[in-house]
C-alpha cells in the first residue's frame, strides 16, 4: 500500500476561521512533509517532520501550525489565513528523511480563503 | 543556489508518438532526481527516481536518463497515449545539511496527447 490520504479534499474558510488539514499514511514512513502549490506553479516545501519531530520549517508564517501526533498522522492547523493562502496543500511521506528516498504524495486539499 | 528548468513548458503530440521531456539543473551536487506526473487539481504520482550514481531508470514505457555532470535529465515516454496527458515535473534532492528531505522542483511540462 503506497497510499497517502488527505482530508478534506476541499475546504472553504473565512479569514477569521480556524480549520485543520489532515494527512495519514500507513506505510511505516518516518518522514512526512507539507507542500503548498499555487496554480500552474511547482510545489513549495513548507515543513518536514522526521520521527515525529519538526525537522525543517521553510520560514512559513505562524498562521500555519503543523503537528505530528504520531508516526502515521500529520496535521496542518490554519488560523487567520489570507486570501493569498488559497492553494492546493499536498502532504507527502518517505521512508525517512534520508538522501535516496522516494517521496509519495497524497491527492491534496484544495483550500479557498475568502 | 539550485535552479531547475523544464523545457518546453507545454507540448502537444499525436497519439503514438514518443514523448521527450527535458529537465536541467544548475548544481550537480544532488543525491537523486525524481520524475512526477500530476493530473489537473490532483496530487503528484512518482514515476521514476534516479540516484546520482545511476545513468538511467526504466519502468514500462518510461525511461529516464541522468547526466549529472552536464546537469540534465530526460524522460522518454514511448508510444504516447491520450491517458499520458498530464503535467510532468522533475525534482532534485540537493546535497547539503540544510536541505535534507527537500525537493527542488521544476515548473513542469504540460503534455497533451491527441487521439
Amino acid at each position: 500500500d503506497t497510499e497517502v490520504t488527505q482530508t478534506p479534499k476541499h475546504l472553504v474558510m473565512g479569514m477569521t476561521n480556524k480549520k485543520s488539514l489532515k494527512c495519514e499514511q500507513h506505510m511505516g514512513h518516518r518522514a512526512m512533509y507539507w507542500y503548498k502549490q499555487k496554480a500552474k506553479k511547482p510545489p513549495e516545501l513548507m515543513f518536514v517532520y522526521s520521527y515525529e519531530k519538526l525537522s525543517i520549517n521553510e520560514s512559513v508564517p505562524s498562521r500555519f501550525s503543523p503537528e505530528c501526533p504520531n508516526s502515521s498522522l500529520l496535521n496542518l492547523h490554519l488560523h487567520a489565513l489570507q486570501p493569498e493562502d488559497s492553494a492546493l496543500y499536498l502532504c507527502a511521506s518517505s521512508q525517512d528523511q534520508g538522501r535516496g528516498e522516494t517521496q509519495y504524495f497524497g491527492p491534496g486539499t484544495r483550500l479557498l480563503v475568502l | 543556489k539550485q535552479e531547475v528548468t523544464q523545457i518546453p513548458a507545454a507540448l502537444s503530440v499525436p497519439e503514438g508518438e514518443n514523448l521527450v521531456l527535458n529537465c536541467s539543473f544548475t548544481d550537480s551536487a544532488i543525491y537523486n532526481l525524481q520524475w512526477f506526473r500530476q493530473d489537473p487539481g490532483k496530487g503528484l504520482t512518482s514515476l521514476l527516481l534516479i540516484q546520482s550514481s545511476q545513468r538511467e531508470q526504466t519502468s514500462g514505457r518510461l525511461n529516464a536518463s541522468l547526466d549529472k555532470s552536464s546537469g540534465r535529465s530526460t524522460l522518454y515516454i514511448a508510444a504516447s497515449q491520450p491517458g499520458d496527458s498530464a503535467t510532468y515535473l522533475c525534482a532534485v534532492r540537493r546535497v547539503g545539511s540544510d536541505s535534507w528531505g527537500k525537493l527542488q522542483f521544476g515548473a513542469g511540462t504540460q503534455v497533451v496527447v491527441t487521439p
